[in-house]
This record gives C-alpha cells, structure tokens and sequence, in this order.
C-alpha cells in the first residue's frame, strides 16, 4: 500500500465547474499537507499548505484537511482551461527530518 | 523573487555514460532535496541534505548514485554508469528548515534520457 494515495484520474471537469480533488495518507506522525500543480513538462509549484483540521480558502482553491480520517482534499471553484494540469498531494513527516512524501497526481482536464 | 536554479535543463547521454546534474538553493535554505520523477508518477525522493550532511538516502541507488553538498549550499546529483531506466525528470527543491510548516520549492528540473 502506497503511503500517499490519489484518485487515478483523469479528471474531466466542465470549464465553470467544481473540480474536487481526493488524498489519503497511512502516517500518522504526518503533520503538515500540500497541493502541488505540475504542468506537463514543468516543475511543481506550491498551490496551499494546510495543518489544522478544517478548509483552508486561497482564491478560487480551497484546501480540507480531515486528521482523525487521514484525509485531505482540494476544491478547484470557477474551473478554467488554464487549471488543466496535474495535482500533486505531498505529506511531510516530521519525525524523520521533514521528508515530503508525494502521491501519484491526478490529471484535471478542464474542457470549454 | 528567489528561485531554486539547475542546470543542465535537458541532458541526453548514452548507456553506461556518465553524468552531472547541479543544483543552487535558494539563499539561506537548509535542506535540499533530490528527487526523480518518472512519467505519470509523483516525485520519488533520492537523497537529502540538512546542511552539508545526508539525512536520507534510503532510496538512493548507490552502486551507481552519488551526491554531495560540501559546503552546505550548492549540490551535484551524479550518475555513473547510467541505464535506460534512469530516463527521467530529476528535481531539485529547497527548504528553510525541516520544520513541519516550511514547504519546499522546486527548480525548473533536468529532463534525462539515457540512450
């Protein structure tokens, strides 16, 4: 069983529409998540980091974080074309030097 | 704004070759991390650094893997003989610290493919 893992994709989502993206972790010593965004070809770039339990609301992207359920998704609100990338969910594990552990991404396809 | 810099870009070599991949943080952050992402996967850690000293370097393949931070800011990632299966993207990030709020940034990455 992989220690971060993300629904498959992908995730086709009207232009407008809601994109909701899923994560689950299997440590539970982990203390802080991130979303990622990766383009094809590009690097990744941080979208939001959450640590408490509960939303967390940048913009148009909402991050939930739910510890006891080691759970965390984001919420892409407004979807646009340029949304269209790969989600990466990263978990860092504070009891071993602060190492990030990636799950696979999920590709979003937002269509006009 | 401050980035996290590598070179080279793109680097095409030949099986059993050599190569070198580079990596300056950005100013003042400790830890540095070296990860290869293969097509459809998330990043897989190699190796990271807390200052000059590895800290993890559980996934790294060390017959053929080697890296190094002497004075605790730039780092060089190498590979010696590469394999066909290390075509891949390698990337670079960088943190303040290994405390459990500081996030991580990402250089742009170096695209391999081994021939």
């Amino acid at each position: 069983q992989k220690e971060v893992e993300q629904n498959s994709g992908p995730l086709s989502v009207p232009e407008g529409a809601i994109a909701s993206l899923n994560c689950t972790y299997s440590d539970r010593v982990s203390q802080s998540f991130f979303w990622y965004r990766q383009y094809s070809g590009k690097s990744p770039e941080l979208i939001m980091s959450i640590y408490s339990n509960g939303d967390k609301e940048d913009g148009r992207f909402t991050a939930q974080l739910n510890k006891a359920s080691q759970y965390v998704s984001l919420l892409i609100r407004d979807s646009q074309p340029s949304d269209s990338a790969t989600y990466l969910c990263a978990v860092k594990v504070t009891d071993s030097w602060g190492k990030f552990q990636f799950g696979a991404g999920t590709q979003v396809v937002v269509t006009p | 704004e401050a980035e996290v810099a590598q070179s080279p870009r793109y680097k095409i070599t030949e099986k059993s070759q050599a190569v070198a991949f580079w990596c300056d943080p950005i100013s003042g952050h400790a830890t540095l991390y070296w990860y290869r992402q293969i097509l459809g996967q998330g990043p897989e850690l190699l190796v990271q650094f807390q200052d000059e000293s590895v800290v993890d370097d559980s996934q790294l393949p060390k017959d053929r893997f080697s890296a190094e931070r002497l004075k605790g800011v730039d780092s060089t990632l190498k590979i010696q003989p590469a394999e066909l299966g290390d075509s891949a993207m390698y990337l670079c990030a960088s943190s303040f610290g290994p405390d459990s709020k500081e996030t991580q940034y990402f250089g742009p990455g170096t695209r391999l493919l081994v021939l």
